[in-house]
């Protein structure tokens, strides 16, 4: 079965670069979540999207941006990139908003220099 | 405000014996309850959820939890833990009425020995 597919898988940024990561949720999936993972740290919710609408909104700096376009991928914005940045960030998608699971991707993993 | 709590860092468990992962939950309204497996340098892996019904859930490769809402607890079991079972183990809840996140516990690695 197709999964959450994200690019790139490994990222290598200076600080105060940007950075794009890239998720495509699994086919006819419409809502996509992101999480990011500190080291050792559970996954925290970033920001979520339905039908190409945020839909909600936890601890995102105010650095990064996200958006999904028209063929429900996302992509995640990250500017003025900071040491503490350095994450394992995660996509998830799911069919619809509620109670559905949301299957996650197997992540990016960022780090800043 | 909802949160999970696994108490346990890790669970030490020898290969054939039946292993528990233990999860206690606090929402305010009605929970959904689900967890998840992640390998080394891995993404999570889906493994099974509570949204109403039994309250013995059954889920892939062999795994089950049991949702008791008066101790407010949602464990995975396994029968018979292998070795392939290692792996850290994230209990997660989602608010029934609210938000989209999962809000995820600590973590469990579970190490099961030969």
């Amino acid at each position: 079965a197709a999964g959450v597919i994200q690019s790139p898988r490994h990222l290598i940024k200076e600080k105060r670069e940007t950075a794009t990561l890239k998720c495509y949720p699994i086919p006819r999936h419409d809502t996509v979540y992101w999480y990011q993972q500190g080291p050792g740290q559970d996954p925290q919710f970033l920001i979520s999207f339905y039908e190409k609408m945020q839909s909600d909104k936890g601890s995102i700096p105010d650095r990064f941006s996200a958006q999904q376009f028209s063929d429900y991928h996302s992509e995640l914005n990250m500017s003025s990139l900071e040491l503490g940045d350095s994450a394992l960030y995660f996509c998830a998608s799911s069919l619809e908003q509620g109670k559905d699971t949301q299957y996650f991707g197997p992540g990016t993993r960022l780090t800043v220099l | 405000a909802q949160s999970v709590a696994q108490p346990e860092d890790q669970v030490n468990v020898a290969e054939g014996n039946p292993l528990t992962v233990k999860c206690t939950y606090s929402v305010s309204g009605n929970p959904y309850l689900f967890w998840y497996v992640q390998y080394p340098n891995r993404g999570l892996q889906f493994l099974l959820k509570y949204i109403t019904g039994d309250n013995l859930v059954k889920g892939s490769y062999g795994f089950e939890a049991e949702f008791n809402k008066s101790q407010t607890s949602f464990h995975l079991k396994k029968p018979s833990a292998l070795v392939s079972d290692s792996a850290l183990y994230f209990c997660a809840v989602r608010d029934f009425h609210n938000t989209d996140k999962l809000i995820f516990g600590t973590g469990t690695r579970l190490q099961v020995f030969p």
